[in-house]
């Protein structure tokens, strides 16, 4: 069974400080490795894609990629109250026919 | 470019109806995803359609049933509607790179 683990939260940070979310993963075939973020009674929202082993920065939004620990994080600078949402870790594998496996999501809350 | 649209975005329907729901994927996606989420619960995959083909299926009673036009356009539907059913259901499409890109669900309500 092809697994992608989150830590359910709720994760709380302070507004301005850094966030950071983890998630690990069971398919050591896997390739592509997404970030979603969902507000509440909304549809996911792509916010990072990273497919190589490193770290990848967007904005305020840094995604790293350790394929040998099978570990994806998402650290998120200068949190801000509209950063509290759900976020969503996915994985998929090398063949286009693969499907994508969602984690079940880490609840992050910001506090002022 | 327009993103994934789903449609209706809300239907109220009565145990034991049927339902369909519409999902028109990004243009140039082939392969469209079906979920189920309920309140407090992750996302649980129903399907997926690529090329008018079902390429993977999730562990759903057979109630539960999908279908992709030549459009790449697809439909859900679900038969015998029992309460369970509530939920919201999303559509996602994929392109070449795997990554989904959803829609804006449509919210279930059975009563």
């Amino acid at each position: 069974q092809k697994e992608v683990e989150q830590n359910s939260g709720p994760l709380s940070v302070p507004e301005g400080a850094i966030a950071s979310l983890n998630c690990t993963y069971s398919d050591r075939g896997s390739q592509s490795f997404f970030w979603y973020r969902q507000y509440s009674g909304k549809s996911p929202e792509l916010i990072m894609s990273i497919y190589s082993n490193g770290d990848k920065e967007d904005g305020r939004f840094t995604a790293q990629l350790n394929k040998a620990s099978q570990y994806v994080s998402l650290l998120i600078r200068d949190s801000q109250p509209s950063d509290s949402a759900t976020y969503l870790c996915a994985a998929t594998g090398y063949s286009s026919a693969s499907k994508i496996i969602f984690g079940s999501g880490t609840r992050l809350s910001i506090r002022p | 470019k327009a993103g994934v649209t789903q449609t209706p975005r809300y239907l109220i329907k009565t145990r034991g109806q049927q339902v369909t729901l519409s999902c028109s994927p990004i243009s140039g996606h082939r392969s469209v995803s079906w979920y189920q989420q309920t309140p407090g619960q992750g996302l649980q995959f129903l399907f997926e359609y690529f090329s008018e083909t079902q390429r993977n299926k999730g562990n759903f009673p057979g109630r539960f049933s999908g279908r992709q036009f030549s459009n790449s356009r697809s439909e859900m539907n679900v038969s015998t509607l029992e309460l369970g059913d509530s939920a919201l259901y999303l559509c996602a499409s994929s392109g070449t790179q795997g990554e989904a890109f959803f829609g804006q669900g449509t919210r279930l309500t059975v009563v």
